[in-house]
């Protein structure tokens, strides 16, 4: 099995806590992404990373942090700070040898705050 | 700032009919048009994508028709099946750069 991997599935967390959703290539991706998505509203780019220890702010960054200390991972904070927390957060990869253009997605975390 | 915007929310067709899914976008820089397709408790998956180059790319059953001069693409889908349900969403990117910037999504559902 491969590809990318998301973890947890589910997630549920309480007011005023931080949680940390995880993300695993081994498609040699350079390129990884996070994405929101809301019923109603599509998918929303929180942060990006195209190289290892760089990392760039999307369109919803507030809230959120990020890290990529490696190829291979790229893990994303959810910070008490986040004002709406609850959503279905994936996970993307892109770019390398055979870029094409096309991003591939892990199958997703789905964080409810109670 | 919705950049790329998609039209319906929702569809429903009959098994066998066609399936017409619309997006228009604003930004002239966008030159990679990809539709993904999402079933429920997935990630997206592409399903196919186009570039400014042509007016019209087909693999099987779905295309996409381009229009550079009104920035505006869709997606057809012919003798739609059951198992075409899920949900749609048009995106688009510059040139060299994966960032896609996704429409609002639309939810398909096939009848028999």
């Amino acid at each position: 099995d491969g590809g990318i991997t998301q973890s947890p599935k589910y997630l549920f967390r309480k007011e005023g806590q931080n949680v940390t959703l995880s993300c695993e290539q081994n498609l040699n991706h350079d390129a990884m992404y996070w994405y929101r998505q809301d019923p109603g509203q599509g998918l929303r780019l929180i942060y990006y990373s195209q190289i290892v220890n760089d990392f760039q702010k999307g369109d919803i960054a507030e809230g959120y942090s990020v890290s990529r200390e490696k190829k291979e991972s790229f893990p994303l904070t959810v910070t008490s700070a986040q004002k709406n927390p609850t959503a279905f957060y994936l996970c993307a990869g892109g770019g390398g040898p055979l870029n094409t253009g096309e991003l591939f997605f892990g199958e997703g975390s789905r964080l409810t705050v109670l | 700032q919705q950049q790329v915007k998609q039209s319906p929310q929702s569809l429903i067709v009959q098994k066998g009919g066609i399936s017409i899914i619309n997006c228009a976008y604003e930004n002239t820089a966008f030159d990679y048009f990809p539709w993904y397709q999402q079933f429920p408790g997935k990630g997206p998956a592409l399903l196919i994508a186009i570039r400014p180059d042509v007016s019209e790319k087909k693999e099987g059953r779905f295309t996409i028709s381009f229009n550079k001069s009104a920035k505006q693409f869709s997606l057809h889908i012919m003798d739609s099946q059951p198992g075409d349900s899920a949900t749609y969403f048009c995106a688009a990117s510059k040139r060299g750069n994966e960032k896609l910037t996704f429409g609002t999504g639309t939810r398909l559902t096939i009848i028999p």
